[in-house]
């Protein structure tokens, strides 16, 4: 079975500060990652994705993740947050191949709290 | 519809009593997922539809969960003699097929078992 781990379940950060929330999977096989977001009283929200190609993916507010194959990662980074970003942050693989496609194996989330 | 939409939001019941969460997935979307949620956790895989059709169900936790989509649209998700242990955020999502991986959730039905 997959495992999906987010070390830290709370970030507290200062506005236009940077963070980086920690994502690491256990895999042997090919795997495809997600972040996903969930605003307050709100549904989880897909925020970006690896699939394939390029290993630094982004998403149009400015957060950035990258897949580090050596060291089985997926970490979610921005530059300067807005007290917007406040949210819980999942971390998300599926296999590339094989068992059931688009079952997500989900970590326990990382709470995103940005203060002023 | 133009989103996921689950009801009841949520639900508090009595170990014991049965309960059906429902599930209405966007209308263009052929494959369905239910996932669990206890606190603290993130989400967990019970089972999902493609259409009508319940290709794995292997994450259901036992024979008192049963899902249903017998029209290939709306889903419920049936819990029978509920126990406190089942008390959790049932979260329903849909993609369009099984491969994107994108799923869009809805706002999950919050089940509290006393």
């Amino acid at each position: 079975a997959q495992s999906v781990t987010q070390l830290d379940s709370q970030v507290p950060v200062f506005e236009e500060a940077p963070v980086e929330l920690r994502c690491n999977y256990s895999s042997s096989v090919s795997v495809y990652l997600f972040w996903y977001v969930q605003y307050p009283n709100q549904g989880l929200q897909l925020l970006l994705k690896y699939l394939s190609g390029s290993t630094l993916v982004e998403s149009i507010n400015g957060f950035e993740a990258e897949f580090n194959k050596s060291q089985t990662s997926f970490h979610l980074r921005k530059p300067s947050v807005h007290i917007s970003d406040t949210a819980e942050y999942f971390c998300a693989v599926r296999r590339g191949r094989g068992s059931t496609l688009g079952r997500l194996y989900f970590g326990r989330g990382t709470q995103l709290t940005v203060w002023p | 519809g133009a989103g996921v939409s689950q009801s009841p939001r949520y639900k508090v019941t009595k170990r014991g009593q049965d309960v059906t969460l429902r599930c209405d997935p966007i209308s263009s979307h052929a494959t369905l997922y239910w996932y669990q949620q206890a606190l603290g956790q993130g989400p967990e895989f019970l089972t999902y539809f493609n259409y009508e059709a319940q290709p794995d169900k292997s994450g259901l936790p036992s024979d008192r969960f049963s899902a249903e989509r017998p029209e290939g649209s709306i889903s419920t998700l049936t819990i029978q003699r509920t126990e406190q242990r089942d008390s959790a955020m049932y979260r329903c999502a849909s993609s369009r097929d099984s491969n994107t991986g994108e799923l869009f959730f809805g706002e999950g039905s919050r089940l509290t078992v006393l």
